[in-house]
């Protein structure tokens, strides 16, 4: 089937570690995304990529790192920098067609603690 | 700047209730306007979307319709069921594709 696939659904890290979050997409969609979510509030976009080996930062960059090596796939890294890393993260992909009415699809999000 | 303003919920109704939550907008240009849903521990589904102003989205007997005048894109539903509690972002995207999302607002229908 289709779709958005991330992993882990459930991740704990310790303070000082680094975690990384994966999405894959096997949609053939151009871009991709990562948004964080706090409970009780909206989505903000963290990174973004519209082109393999291509990123921009978001809103909320800070602490965070990606890489766009393939089409497919667009890895998050929370590195020990992001001092409240504990939310849900939702990964996002959309096939761009020149309009700004393009559906954006999520996948299922994971969920990380810090413990 | 750009940004989506959504009214606080909880929303608390019986079923088959008349639903109405309101979502404002502020953006330069024409963006293109969205309705997701999210259940409880699952990612965002695409609701309903309109692209350009008097444009009606509808879907699964949510309706949104896009109102320049008012910069508005409100979601309605006639009669709302147990199955339809969740939240409800209203987001919108403009030139890059990037959404921008309102703050969402849960809805919680009783029998």
């Amino acid at each position: 089937d289709g779709g958005i696939t991330q992993s882990p659904k459930y991740l704990f890290r310790k303070e000082g570690q680094n975690v990384t979050l994966s999405c894959e997409q096997n949609l053939n969609h151009d871009a991709m995304y990562w948004y964080r979510q706090d409970p009780g509030q909206g989505l903000r976009l963290i990174y973004y990529s519209q082109i393999v080996n291509d990123f921009q930062k978001g809103d909320i960059a800070e602490g965070y790192s990606v890489s766009r090596e393939k089409k497919e796939s667009f890895p998050l890294t929370v590195t020990s920098a992001q001092k409240n890393p504990t939310a849900f993260y939702l990964c996002a992909s959309t096939k761009l067609q020149g309009n700004s009415g393009n559906t954006i699809y999520f996948g299922e999000g994971s969920w990380l603690t810090v413990v | 700047g750009n940004s989506v303003t959504q009214m606080e919920g909880p929303v608390t109704l019986s079923e088959e209730a008349f639903l109405t939550i309101n979502c404002t907008y502020t953006a330069t240009g024409y963006p293109s306007l969205f309705w997701y849903v999210q259940y409880p521990g699952e990612g965002l589904q695409l609701l309903l979307k309109a692209t350009k102003a008097d444009d009606k989205g509808s879907n699964k007997g949510f309706e949104a319709t896009y109102r320049k005048e008012t910069t508005s894109f409100h979601l309605e539903k006639g009669s709302v069921q147990v199955s339809d509690s969740a939240v409800y972002f209203c987001a919108l995207s403009y030139n890059t594709d990037k959404l921008i999302f309102g703050t969402g607002t849960r809805l919680q229908v009783f029998p």
